[in-house]
């Protein structure tokens, strides 16, 4: 498997603009979890999923953020409007038992 | 919910040297503590964990010790090379991995 997969790499766009984040999760996991890293927060979780299903999003910071999850192998993660002060590395994240698989994450820069 | 606290922020030792980093959790329910690695540009990526069944636990280089009791863990890494250089994070939580709260991170510097 490619492990988890997410797109894309980097995203620079304009403050107010919508903004969708992707990520394929590794086949056959069950959970599936959207961190958000800045140097000044650290690693903080956004939501997850238990098969599909958004299970915990009292890590969303605002309404302006939404998440889904419409088959086993696609989420995205929605920003819209997008501020400056959302600007950070976005990590997806899938586990079966334990160990969750990190991917290598979406730079956002909003500017 | 669950607080976890890491120290130190950053930590540099010369190659071959041990290094440790330590952590304090919150919750007493707490019972999973992953600890995870992250090299520049990449995602955080597991290489030890410990439940609280367990006192200690060792891979490798690599070693794990849990205080319940005074709800702190450890990590500690002998023989220390420059590729073991990454940010290290600890983790708590209860369960399995579904929710897990992390530490602030150690960036490990290893001198060659």
């Amino acid at each position: 498997d490619a492990g988890v997969i997410q797109s894309p790499r980097h995203e620079v766009t304009e403050m107010g603009q919508e903004v969708t984040l992707r990520c394929k999760p590794i086949s056959g996991h069950d959970y599936l979890f959207w961190y958000r890293q800045t140097m000044m927060r650290g690693l903080e979780l956004l939501i997850y999923f238990n098969n599909n299903v958004p299970i915990d999003d009292s890590g969303m910071p605002e309404d302006r953020f939404s998440a889904k999850m419409p088959n086993a192998s696609f989420s995205t993660l929605k920003i819209q409007p997008s501020e400056p002060r959302d600007s950070a590395v976005y990590f997806c994240a899938s586990s079966l038992w334990g160990e969750a698989f990190f991917g290598q994450g979406t730079r956002l820069t909003v500017v | 919910g669950e607080n976890v606290e890491q120290h130190p922020s950053t930590l540099s030792v010369q190659e071959g040297d041990s290094a440790v980093i330590k952590c304090t959790y919150s919750d007493s329910a707490s019972n999973y503590f992953p600890w995870y690695k992250q090299e520049l540009g990449k995602g955080p990526q597991l290489i030890i964990d410990i439940r609280s069944n367990v006192g200690e636990k060792k891979d490798q280089r690599i070693a794990v010790t849990l205080n319940k009791t005074a709800k702190h863990f450890s990590l500690h890494i002998t023989e220390t090379q420059p590729e073991d250089s990454a940010v290290y994070f600890c983790a708590a939580g209860s369960g399995g991995y579904q929710k897990v709260t992390f530490g602030t991170g150690t960036k490990l510097q290893v001198i060659p």
